[in-house]
């Protein structure tokens, strides 16, 4: 069992709707991470969380430490949202950082 | 502006030529590390820099060398890349700001072509 879990692993949309995708982990961590990886490109840090909830525009990231899982929420998603939404952790005991397998995400227009 | 930064961005080596990517900071994160992610998979650790000590992880192959001279640079080092080492780069530092307070930064990759 991976130690990072998220889904879906895909999701299709359409423009306007909010979005959910969810992560779960199961080992002590530091932190919690949001990534977003658009096709052949780089990735971008969108949100780093050890607690509570965190916003960015249409962005919203929640972390529950106590049952070990967060949420990305999009809303009003848009084409330009399409991507892949990784979550990763840094774990508490060594400092490396485990990544769950992503989130691919279509918004259709 | 940026804080992690990779160079170059797209690199393209030949069969079995040595090539060396590059990662720069300017946070002052005493932890650095370099993950390889191919395509549609998660991102691989593998090694990571505590200040000056250098952890490899167990699997990482013997082609894959790093080099950190200094606090704001790390560099990897692939000295004879195979086809199945095309694949994404990724550098990321950390630091413990306090006990409570932990900063991390990803760089935004670079991707490398073995042709």
């Amino acid at each position: 069992k991976n130690e990072v879990e998220q889904s879906p692993q895909n999701l299709t949309a359409q423009e306007g709707e909010f979005i959910t995708i969810n992560c779960s982990y199961s080992v002590g961590i530091s932190a919690l991470h949001w990534l977003q990886q658009h096709p052949g490109g780089g990735i971008v840090s969108l949100f780093m969380l050890s607690s509570g909830k965190k916003k960015h525009g249409r962005l919203i990231a929640t972390i529950n430490i106590q049952e070990k899982h967060s949420s990305l929420h999009i809303t009003a998603s848009h084409p330009r949202d399409s991507a892949v939404y990784i979550c990763a952790v840094t774990m508490n005991r060594d400092d490396k950082i485990i990544f769950g397998k992503g989130t691919r995400l279509h918004i259709l227009p | 502006d940026a804080m992690v930064i990779q160079n170059p961005r797209y690199q393209v080596t030949q069969f079995g030529k040595p090539v060396t990517l590059s990662c720069s900071q300017t946070l002052n994160h005493n932890v650095m590390y370099w993950y390889q992610q191919k395509s549609s998979q998660a991102p691989k650790l593998l090694f990571h820099y505590y200040d000056k000590d250098f952890n490899n992880e167990a699997d990482t192959p013997d082609n894959f060398q790093s080099r950190r001279p200094n606090t704001s640079f790390c560099f990897l080092d692939i000295r004879s890349p195979g086809l199945g080492d095309a694949a994404m780069y990724l550098c990321a530092t950390s630091t413990q700001l306090s006990v409570s307070s932990y900063e991390q930064y990803f760089g935004p990759g670079t991707r490398l072509t073995v042709t």
